[in-house]
């Protein structure tokens, strides 16, 4: 399977800056995605999810966009803060409960 | 906020031994889920337990490991006879339906040494 190792895609934002971050599925019969988050020595925190029958979804500063064409999957963070400084995966499920998750992308805040 | 909490927060253990991690899910939930991390990976999927039985499991989920729901609040991961390469992050997570949110705990550090 695939391994990420301990060199993660990193994001350096200034903190007011807004954040984007893109994530590749493989599944084309997926139908349900989420995003979340990790802090150091925590569990994933959910975020937000899509639906595969929207392309758009927003929370509070953040939003979610779906890609199925190209089986992308995106997810942009409004006025960056200290406290969004984590690692962030995007998840995909088809039918079933069952979550693959992506490699994981390092966001570091510069204050 | 309902939660999924997790113990012990860090195991340490000897080669071949057998542990047991422990969850409490959300009161409510009706799945149930075991996920690893390894140091520096990404989460992986090791079963699903609903209805009382394994609903799937990966090809990381051998003879070694089981799951069990004994009582109507605790669901817990047996490694029989841990080897080196089981050290890792465990996650437990439930959901309430499907395709719904995953709630994850805050893990369970596992050092086989």
């Amino acid at each position: 399977g695939e391994s990420v190792g301990l060199h993660l895609p990193t994001l350096s934002v200034q903190e007011g800056d807004n954040s984007i971050i893109n994530c590749a599925y493989s599944n084309s019969a997926s139908d349900y995605f989420i995003w979340y988050k990790q802090e150091s020595g925590k569990g994933p925190q959910f975020i937000i999810d899509i639906r595969s029958n929207m392309d758009k979804r927003q929370g509070q500063r953040v939003t979610v966009l779906l890609n199925k064409t190209v089986k992308h999957l995106s997810l942009q963070i409004a006025a960056t803060q200290p406290g969004d400084s984590a690692v962030y995966f995007c998840a995909e499920t088809h039918g079933n409960n069952r979550l693959a998750f992506g490699k994981g992308n390092q966001v570091v805040v510069i204050p | 906020e309902p939660e999924v909490t997790q113990t012990p927060s860090h195991q340490v253990t000897q080669m071949g031994q057998e542990v047991i991690l422990r969850c409490v899910p959300i009161s409510n939930h009706l799945y149930f889920y075991w996920y690893r991390q390894i140091l520096g990976q990404k989460v992986e999927f090791l079963v699903s337990f609903y209805n009382n039985e394994i609903s799937e499991k990966s090809e990381i989920f051998d003879d070694q490991f089981s799951v069990e729901r004994p009582d109507g609040s605790n669901f817990t991961l047996k490694i029989r006879s841990t080897k080196l390469e089981d050290s890792a992050m465990y996650f437990c997570a439930s959901s309430g339906g499907m395709n719904t949110e995953a709630f994850f705990g805050q893990g369970t550090r596992l050092t086989v040494v």
